[in-house]
């Protein structure tokens, strides 16, 4: 039962590099979240995909893109990195069809970012 | 606006004590309500859940909450603290289809 799968799990970046987090969930889940953590700030949502194809933007979408090409994969980017997308990544996926209503989301283990 | 509410940054309990997290949320109905539990350096694991019915909810790992709709409260409790409840708490709101709110969390230390 791997659950939800973020790759890489640390990552160091040089200010204006790029780079893709990759998250994989196996639960035939139609919903899938990125937040980042930052300390006194909980978590907060960055993007989300409703189904295969779609995309919304959270609460801080700014300096992020997304994909959800394949329902079980939903891509974060970072197209220029920035030191203040210094953080820990979180993927998350919830919602069965004709499963449970309340939403349960469930969360990948995590990718600590540090932006140089 | 939604919001979530963990007035308390950081507590220390000593071993065997109870223990109360507290979270209060502001939202136009009554939420979905969760907290979740996240040990250093893990994702995030899901204690337990509000969604309707018995007020009082238990989870797992001996902990309990209590929905109280007229003080917008869903507090978090364990009446024994173990060593190994040792982490971060976090109080969320969503609904169902939709996005989730936390709380900016509350860091649990337990004092041998």
């Amino acid at each position: 039962n791997a659950g939800v799968t973020q790759t890489p799990k640390f990552r160091v970046l040089k200010t204006g590099q790029s780079m893709t987090l990759l998250c994989a969930q196996d639960m035939n889940h139609e919903y899938m979240y990125w937040y980042r953590q930052d300390p006194g700030m909980g978590l907060r949502l960055i993007h989300y995909s409703v189904g295969e194809g779609t995309t919304a933007k959270g609460e801080v979408p700014d300096g992020y893109n997304v994909s959800r090409l394949k329902k079980q994969n939903f891509l974060l980017g970072l197209e220029s990195a920035a030191p203040s997308q210094t953080s820990v990544y979180f993927c998350a996926s919830s919602y069965t069809p004709g499963g449970d209503k309340e939403n349960i989301q469930y969360f990948g283990a995590g990718t600590r970012l540090s932006v140089l | 606006a939604q919001s979530v509410t963990q007035p308390d940054i950081h507590i220390t309990v000593s071993e065997g004590a109870s223990l109360e997290l507290r979270c209060n949320y502001s939202y136009g109905a009554t939420p979905y309500l969760f907290w979740y539990v996240q040990s250093p350096g893990q994702g995030l694991q899901l204690l337990l859940k509000y969604f309707s019915g018995d007020t009082l909810v238990q989870g797992i790992k001996g902990f309990e909450a209590e929905f109280k709709r007229s003080q917008s409260s869903f507090n978090l409790r364990k009446p024994s603290v173990h060593w190994s409840d040792a982490a971060e708490y976090f109080c969320a709101v969503g609904w169902f289809g939709g996005k989730l709110i936390f709380g900016q969390g509350t860091e649990l230390s337990v004092k041998p």
